[in-house]
């Protein structure tokens, strides 16, 4: 069981907006940045923010990243069938280890 | 473009030792970035192993921490993953990949599998 909380599932219809929060506490998020993956099982895992809200080349505005306190929120809009993938956060920690999230699963009806 | 390439046996009887390589190519192992383990066993979510800094300088996932080691090797531009006394709970697929979490991870390899089994 992660340190990060994210829903283990989410759904929404093509061209929807869903939203995807991942919980921590002071020693992970509320101290340090987070950054979100998207990630297809057998594929590589897939940056889609880092540093909270920054988005590398190639990643289309409908990826949007937040963070308050000691909770990060990954959006996505205009929710397209090839957006359906399990999503990861991830942060330090105190320890000076990485967390990642449990993941979330995104269905697009 | 930073291509890394794990490579390692896919298959590691239990009790032994897992022992992976991942070559980087398009960039320096030498240069300022973290170069890190991260794997997934079937069915579950990603989970972070460790990390090595340019400097030698590692970091591991305390659960992990008493039977893994990451080292570089600068002349190959390659760096290793070392993990002993495995059972099957160690079965996964297992990636390399540059940067951090704040940085983010933007560089990965295509992963491997590995099966911890007799």
């Amino acid at each position: 069981q992660s340190v990060l909380t994210q829903p283990p599932s989410v759904s929404a219809a093509p061209g929807q907006k869903v939203t995807i929060s991942c919980a921590g506490d002071n020693s992970n998020i509320g101290k340090n940045y987070v950054s979100w993956y998207q990630h297809l099982p057998g594929t590589a895992p897939k940056l889609l923010i880092y540093e909270n809200y920054k988005r590398p080349s190639g990643i289309p505005d409908r990826f949007s990243g937040s963070k308050s306190g000691t909770s990060a929120i990954l959006g996505i809009t205009g929710l397209q069938t090839e957006d359906e993938a399990d999503y990861y956060c991830v942060t330090w920690d105190h320890t000076l280890s990485a967390l990642f999230g449990g993941g979330t699963k995104l269905t697009v009806l | 473009q930073v291509h890394l390439q794990e490579s390692g046996p896919g298959l590691v009887t239990p009790s032994g030792t897992l022992s992976l390589s991942c070559v980087v190519s398009g960039a320096s192992i030498r240069s300022a970035n973290w170069w890190t383990w991260v794997r997934q066993p079937p069915g579950k979510g990603l989970e972070w192993i460790g990390e090595i800094y340019h400097s030698g300088i590692a970091n591991y996932n305390p659960s992990l921490k008493s039977r893994v080691s990451i080292s570089a090797d600068k002349s190959n531009n390659q760096f290793s993953l070392r993990l002993t006394s495995v059972t099957a709970a160690d079965t996964a697929v297992y990636y390399c990949s540059r940067g951090s979490p704040s940085s983010g991870y933007l560089s990965w390899g295509q992963g491997t599998l590995v099966t911890v089994s007799s």
